[in-house]
């Protein structure tokens, strides 16, 4: 089974400009982190946010969690073309952070 | 040279033989896990490991086995392949402290 949902599970932007992708979740979570994977490549850690945290920054990356509507997003700000990419939140529980449930993943076009 | 290797990186095979997927990593971290991604879909966990003596089946462990050789070694196996373990199977690590994981290139298996 699948916690994390993503929405959109496609999106395709201007380079230039924001890109927003959202995930929701069904269970508490000890934190939230969210992944990039290149095509058929393996994932790269971008960010983590603990279910104590509201919002969390990484150079161009802004990532927030409501956790009291079980929602993460994650913004992009002035996209690149080496920006594209699958982006996959993935929960950790509460009671086995170590163990990772990853979403479906948000398809990210962007446009030169 | 890459923390988490992954070989073979392409793998084509017959319904009913026996497969085995190895990785090896430098990073030095206690945790290990296998998963496997399906066209358009998030990552499942099939087996993690804590240390050598600590094998933990994941969400989808019908038809894998795992072998913990070393800390820096953690091989799958599919015992007799079927064409629905056609997939992309990812290797990840992670410290016992920090729930981020650290993934491998992945490997390309077909069943045919």
């Amino acid at each position: 089974s699948q916690q994390g949902e993503e929405d959109p599970q496609a999106l395709s932007i201007q380079e230039g400009e924001n890109a927003t992708m959202n995930c929701s979740y069904k269970t508490s979570i000890n934190n939230l982190q969210w992944y990039r994977q290149n095509s058929g490549r393996g994932l790269v850690h971008l960010i983590l946010i603990r279910s104590n945290e509201r919002e969390k920054h990484s150079g161009r990356l802004r990532v927030t969690l409501d956790t009291s509507k079980k929602s993460s997003s994650l913004l992009i700000t002035a996209s690149r073309a080496a920006d594209t990419a699958s982006y996959f939140c993935a929960t950790a529980a509460m009671d086995s952070s170590y163990k990772l449930i990853f979403g479906s993943g948000t398809r990210l076009l962007v446009r030169p | 040279d890459a923390d988490v290797t992954q070989t073979p990186r392409n793998r084509i095979t017959k319904t009913g033989k026996r497969i085995m997927l190895e990785c090896s990593q430098t990073k030095g971290h206690d945790r290990m896990y296998w998963y496997r991604q399906d066209p358009g879909l998030g990552l499942r966990l099939i087996y993690y490991s804590f240390d050598v003596k600590d094998i933990n089946k994941g969400e989808i462990s019908d038809g894998y086995s795992v072998s913990r050789q070393a800390q820096a070694k953690f091989s799958l196996s599919l015992e007799s392949a079927i064409p629905n373990q056609t997939a992309l199977y990812f290797c990840a690590t992670s410290d016992a402290h920090i729930d981020t994981q650290y993934f491998g290139p992945g490997t390309r298996l077909t069943v045919l």
